[in-house]
């Protein structure tokens, strides 16, 4: 069964601490995204990569890097954690062909103090 | 990529069809539509996409008018698993991996 994984459910940080999102994928995906969910705003993309080493901005990076050093791991990074960076955040995969679909994490929601 | 219409909620029984309505007046030649659910505390999870011609697997029916500027999915026996929040999306399918997910329709299955 294809697999996206992410390393907490749950996580509490503080203002100012870095925090990582940690995301592994274990159907040999090309291309990977990261999301944040919010009532009322749906779905939002941060950043996504089409290959290791590779990243491109979505519609809300501000705030955020990212890491892609093999290709099944990418990593979301809030360098200093603010409060209205309290969310959801998914992660999903896919094969390169743009038809194919996206394989979703089960989500981590972050709050931040 | 085209921009979606979905009613916000939808209430449906238990063992009926439910018929989720989407509207992408603006739909170009090259994008297609998707579905995705959300069931609560989980990621979304993919059901279906099609282009011009309907569509069904072993989850759901896609119907698209001929004019494209509408999409229906088709649950055809509801049951309480599948309450969730359904999304609609339009895209093309290259030079992009870009999902613009909206806020889709909370159905809710009734027993």
């Amino acid at each position: 069964d294809v697999k996206v994984t992410q390393s907490s459910r749950y996580l509490v940080k503080r203002t100012g601490e870095k925090v990582f999102l940690e995301c592994v994928q274990d159907m040999d995906h090309e291309n990977m995204f990261w999301y944040r969910q919010d009532p009322g705003l749906g779905l939002r993309l941060i950043y996504f990569s089409y290959d290791v080493k590779m990243k491109e901005k979505g519609d809300i990076p501000e705030g955020y890097s990212v890491s892609r050093e093999k290709k099944e791991r990418f990593s979301l990074i809030l360098e200093s954690a603010s409060t209205n960076q309290t969310s959801m955040y998914l992660c999903a995969s896919s094969r390169p062909q743009g038809r194919d679909e996206q394989f979703f994490g089960p989500g981590t929601r972050l709050t931040v103090l | 990529d085209a921009k979606t219409t979905q009613p916000t909620s939808m209430d449906c029984a238990e063992g009926r069809a439910a018929n989720l309505p989407c509207n992408h007046s603006t739909i170009s030649g090259n994008e297609y539509v998707y579905w995705y659910r959300q069931i609560h505390s989980q990621g979304p999870q993919y059901i279906i996409h099609g282009l011009k011609n309907n569509e069904t697997n072993e989850m759901a029916s896609l119907i698209i008018t001929e004019d494209r500027k509408s999409s229906t999915l088709i649950l055809p026996h509801a049951t309480l698993r599948d309450t969730a929040v359904y999304y609609c999306i339009v895209r093309v399918t290259s030079g992009t991996y870009k999902y613009i997910f909206g806020t889709g329709t909370r159905l809710k299955v009734l027993a």
